[in-house]
């Protein structure tokens, strides 16, 4: 089955530490997303990659660092300079990302990360 | 500056009884328009989408949104509610052909109860 796998599903990161989630996708699309969602906030765009080997900076990416270096795959580093890491995480992609149809964006089912 | 605003933050309805979630958008540009659906702990799944044409679209699950261009909004109706409807609903918008940008702008989602 095609989708977008989201690994781990429970993270916990200690002071001081960074730890980087998983997201791969077997749909063959070139554009890649990731979100933070915490309470009553909906979801808010850390960085997005249009291509590989290319990313930008969402609205909030403060704190965090991506790489694409292949096509399947866009993992998110939380680094310890983000100081309210706890909240659910997503990623997404879309055929590609020009406006209209081909930005349709379908989600992987989430990491939640918490502050031992 | 580009937002998208659900005003109900929480809503409880009765099993059978109709649904009508609201968003209004504000966006500069030709908007395309979508509803997703979140169960707790899950990602996000898309409901309905509206890029052109017919102003009243049909999605999955027996849910419809009507584009009302006049009134900025694209709200999301149900004529029958069922119990696992009970779930967290977000109207995003994107940007259309032409769009500079391939980001969607989230609602801060509705949270949908459903009394037996």
């Amino acid at each position: 089955d095609g989708g977008i796998t989201q690994s781990p599903k429970y993270l916990f990161r200690k002071e001081g530490q960074n730890v980087t989630l998983s997201c791969e996708q077997n749909l063959n699309h070139d554009a890649m997303y990731w979100y933070r969602q915490d309470p009553g906030q909906g979801l808010r765009l850390i960085y997005y990659s249009q291509i590989v080997n290319d990313f930008q900076k969402g609205d909030i990416a403060e704190g965090y660092s991506v790489s694409r270096e292949k096509k399947e795959s866009f993992p998110l580093t939380v680094t310890s300079a983000q100081k309210n890491p706890t909240a659910f995480y997503l990623c997404a992609s879309s055929i590609d990302s020009g406006g209209g149809p081909k930005n349709i964006q379908y989600f992987g089912a989430g990491t939640r990360l918490s502050v031992l | 500056a580009q937002s998208v605003t659900q005003p109900d933050i929480h809503i409880t309805v009765s099993e059978g009884a109709s649904l009508e979630l609201r968003c209004n958008y504000s966006y500069g540009a030709t908007p395309y328009l979508f509803w997703y659906v979140q169960s707790p702990g899950q990602g996000l799944q898309l409901l309905l989408k509206y890029f052109s044409g017919d102003t009243l679209v049909q999605g999955i699950k027996g849910f419809e949104a009507e584009f009302k261009r006049s009134q900025s909004s694209f709200n999301l109706r149900k004529p029958s509610v069922h119990w696992s409807d009970a779930a967290e609903y977000f109207c995003a918008v994107g940007g259309g052909y032409g769009g500079a940008t391939n980001k969607l702008i989230f609602g801060t989602g509705t949270l949908l109860a459903v009394q037996p």
